[in-house]
């Protein structure tokens, strides 16, 4: 089946510091890769999409400067948190699609801001 | 209204029940249907996915699509402690270009009592 690695699993940062995620097709190419963040107990938020090769497309209230998105190749996607601060420490999962109708989840990464 | 509606729980069952998980959806541009199921902790792993109305069985999951009444359902027989998750439903429209809008809906968390 489709593979979708996600790294790190966990990190903790201290505030003001920036944080890169990545998240990597390992057996298929992605022309989209979503973003989402997760809240204990709470369903999946997306984000942003992006294609590869394009600057990616930001949900509403979701701050481009504060979460740079980056899909420089069919196979890998960063999601880099700028500044970081304790209201960004969340559950980021990112997934890839290669027909654009299913996605493949990575395992998720658990960001803690302290 | 939302374009896709999930009781989010919890549903709690003994082991070997019949489970029945349920999503409704306004969009009729939704085309393709899926199930995922996320572990604590964990990035959401595709269960099922479907794209005409009816059923499609695989192993003791069962998804059935209604495209007529905007209603998707996910059966579980014979559950076991290990079904024990949040189940998420999703669902596909054409968004523009070659890209397709994945939603989801907010989950069910499903605990399954030996």
């Amino acid at each position: 089946g489709a593979v979708v690695s996600q790294h790190p699993s966990r990190v903790i940062c201290k505030s003001g510091t920036s944080v890169k995620i990545e998240c990597r097709s390992l057996d298929f190419q992605a022309t989209t890769m979503f973003w989402y963040r997760q809240f204990p107990k709470q369903s999946l938020m997306l984000m942003a999409t992006s294609n590869e090769g394009s600057k990616a497309t930001y949900e509403q209230g979701v701050e481009k400067d504060k979460f740079l998105i980056n899909h420089a190749s069919l196979t890998l996607s960063t999601l880099t948190v700028t500044s970081a601060h304790p209201e960004d420490s969340s559950f980021y999962i990112c997934s890839a699609s290669m027909t654009g109708v299913t996605a493949f989840f990575g395992q998720g990464t658990r960001l803690t801001v302290v | 209204q939302k374009e896709v509606e999930q009781d989010p729980g919890p549903l709690s069952v003994p082991e070997g029940a019949i489970v029945s998980l349920n999503c409704t959806y306004s969009n009729s541009a939704f085309q393709y249907f899926m199930w995922y199921r996320q572990y604590s902790r964990k990035g959401p792993e595709l269960l099922m996915y479907t794209y005409s109305s009816g059923n499609k069985e695989d192993g003791r999951f069962t998804a059935q699509v209604d495209k007529s009444s905007k209603y998707i359902s996910l059966f579980i027989r014979d559950s076991q402690p290990s079904d024990s998750a949040t189940y998420l439903c999703a669902m596909s429209a054409f968004s523009g270009g070659s890209n397709y809008k994945l939603t989801f809906g907010k989950g069910t968390l499903l605990t399954v009592n030996p």
